[in-house]
C-alpha cells in the first residue's frame, strides 16, 4: 500500500531554534499533503493543508509565520517550526492525499515527536 | 460544523468480548466516514471506512455501518484480541470542508489476556 514517511521521527532542540521535519510520499504523487498536530492522550488537529506549487491554507488560530510550510515536489513537504518554545513539544503528523485512490483517501505518516527544551 | 463524537475512554475487555466503540457524527451532505487505529508508538493507520449509507466497512474482524438516519458509525468486533489494544479515531471527510478529514477525539482500547 501506499507510504509516507517523515523525518526525523524524533527531535530535541533548545528554545529559540527552528527545527525542519521532511513528509514524503514514497510511492504515489501527493499533490496535496496535511500537518496535524497531536498532543498526549489527544486527538489530532489539522494545522494546514499544504499544496504543490502555492501557499499553504492554515488553519483558524494557526500562526503561519511560526509553522512555516513548504510543498516544493509532488512528494515531499516540509514543516518548519520557528524559533521553538516549549509549548510548541508535540507529536506531528503529516498526511498525503492519493487522489488516484480517491478524493477522501489520505496516507499517515508515523509522526515527528518534536520536545523543545 | 462538520464533527465527530466518540464515546470516552478508556475502555478495557477481556480477551474474546465483544466490542463497540460508538461514533455519531454531524455534517452537512454526506460525508466518507473512516475509522483509524494507533498503535502504541505508530502512527495513524486506515481500520475501514465507508462512503454511503448502509455502506458497511470491515477489516481485521471489525465492522461499521453508515446510518444515515441516526448519523452514526459505531465500531464493533466480535471477539477482540490482545494484540487489538490501540486507540481507535472516528472520522469524516466531507466535500463542503474540502475533504478535509476531521477526527473525534479518540477512544483507549486495552484488551487484558
Amino acid at each position: 500500500g501506499a507510504v509516507v514517511s517523515q523525518h526525523p521521527s524524533r527531535v530535541i532542540c533548545k528554545s529559540g531554534t527552528s527545527v525542519k521535519i521532511e513528509c514524503r510520499s514514497l510511492d504515489f504523487q501527493a499533490t496535496t499533503m496535511f500537518w496535524y498536530r497531536q498532543f498526549p492522550k489527544q486527538s489530532l488537529m489539522l494545522m494546514a493543508t499544504s499544496n504543490e506549487g502555492s501557499k499553504a491554507t492554515y488553519e483558524q488560530g494557526v500562526e503561519k509565520d511560526k509553522f512555516l510550510i513548504n510543498h516544493a515536489s509532488l512528494t515531499l513537504s516540509t514543516l518548519t517550526v520557528t524559533s521553538a518554545h516549549p509549548e510548541d513539544s508535540s507529536f506531528y503528523i503529516c498526511s498525503a492525499r492519493d487522489l488516484a485512490q480517491g478524493q477522501e483517501t489520505q496516507y499517515f505518516g508515523p509522526g515527528t515527536r518534536l520536545l523543545v527544551l | 460544523g462538520d464533527s465527530v463524537t466518540q464515546m470516552e475512554g478508556p475502555v478495557t475487555l477481556s480477551e474474546e468480548a465483544f466490542l463497540t466503540i460508538n461514533c455519531t457524527y454531524t455534517a452537512t451532505g454526506y460525508p466518507s466516514l473512516f475509522w483509524y487505529v494507533q498503535y502504541p508508538g505508530e502512527g495513524l493507520q486506515l481500520l475501514l471506512k465507508a462512503t454511503k449509507a448502509d455502506d458497511k466497512g470491515s477489516n481485521k474482524g471489525f465492522e461499521a455501518t453508515y446510518r444515515k438516519e441516526t448519523t452514526s458509525f459505531h465500531l464493533e468486533k466480535g471477539s477482540v484480541q490482545v494484540s487489538d489494544s490501540a486507540v481507535y479515531f472516528c472520522a469524516l471527510a466531507a466535500y463542503s470542508s474540502a475533504s478535509k478529514i476531521i477526527f473525534g477525539s479518540g477512544t483507549r482500547l486495552s484488551i487484558r489476556p
